[in-house]
């Protein structure tokens, strides 16, 4: 099994709509990451969680909001999908001692 | 502004001889760089990495390289496979215990047969 997981795994979507994507793990690690990938700018961070209690914005941030439900569960909102947010979602994993991520399969979200 | 810069998009290789991918960086404050390779469909997985106090770092068939009065590092892999053709990203951080990774852009690395 995947330590990693994200659902949905592909989403079509339409302006204005609210939409949620999760993101669970079990490697038993404290942090947890959100990215977005678009063709021609590799990885951008939207938000990170260095636990339960801690959330903090990521680079592009604007737009997006988070729920850190659990140690092992990290969700992403979009409140309100606009056609700019169509991009490959990537969730991902650390512990406090190394810097390796370790990352879900990603999400690809179109939003028409 | 972009920090971390891959800036070969794509790059082509023979079975069998080396691969380097390419990465520069201008933030003197990264004190830790990674390589992860992605292939279509799947996330991006952890390759190698390299703490500023080295200058190389290798694992079997690839090694890293790290030149800090250039703000450069490299990714050697040799001998390159079929099965290594992949986006490479390079990410770099600041270390200590943030772990906020800075992503290059990728190289698509295809190797012929």
């Amino acid at each position: 099994d995947a330590d990693v997981t994200q659902t949905p795994r592909n989403r079509i979507t339409k302006t204005g709509k609210r939409i949620m994507l999760e993101c669970s793990q079990t490697k038993g690690h404290d942090r947890m990451y959100w990215y977005r990938q678009d063709p021609g700018l590799g990885l951008r961070l939207i938000y990170y969680s260095f636990d339960v209690k801690d959330i903090n914005k990521g680079e592009i941030s604007d737009g997006y909001s988070v729920s850190r439900q659990a140690q092992a569960k990290f969700s992403l909102s979009l409140e309100s999908a606009i056609p700019n947010q169509t991009a490959l979602y990537f969730c991902a994993t650390s512990d406090e001692i190394r810097n390796e991520q370790y990352f879900g399969p990603g999400t690809r979200l179109t939003v028409t | 502004d972009q920090q971390v810069k891959q800036n070969s998009p794509s790059l082509s290789v023979q079975e069998g001889r080396i691969s380097i991918l390419n990465c520069d960086y201008t933030n003197s404050m990264f004190d830790y760089f990674l390589w992860y390779k992605k292939y279509p469909a799947e996330g991006p997985t952890f390759l190698i990495s390299i703490s500023s106090i080295k200058d190389k770092n290798e694992d079997g068939r690839f090694t890293v390289f790290l030149n800090k009065s250039a703000k450069h590092l490299s990714l050697h892999i040799v001998p390159s496979q079929p099965g290594d053709s992949a986006v490479y990203f390079c990410a770099a951080s600041r270390g200590g215990a943030t772990n906020k990774l800075i992503f290059g852009t990728g190289t698509l690395l295809a190797v012929q047969p």
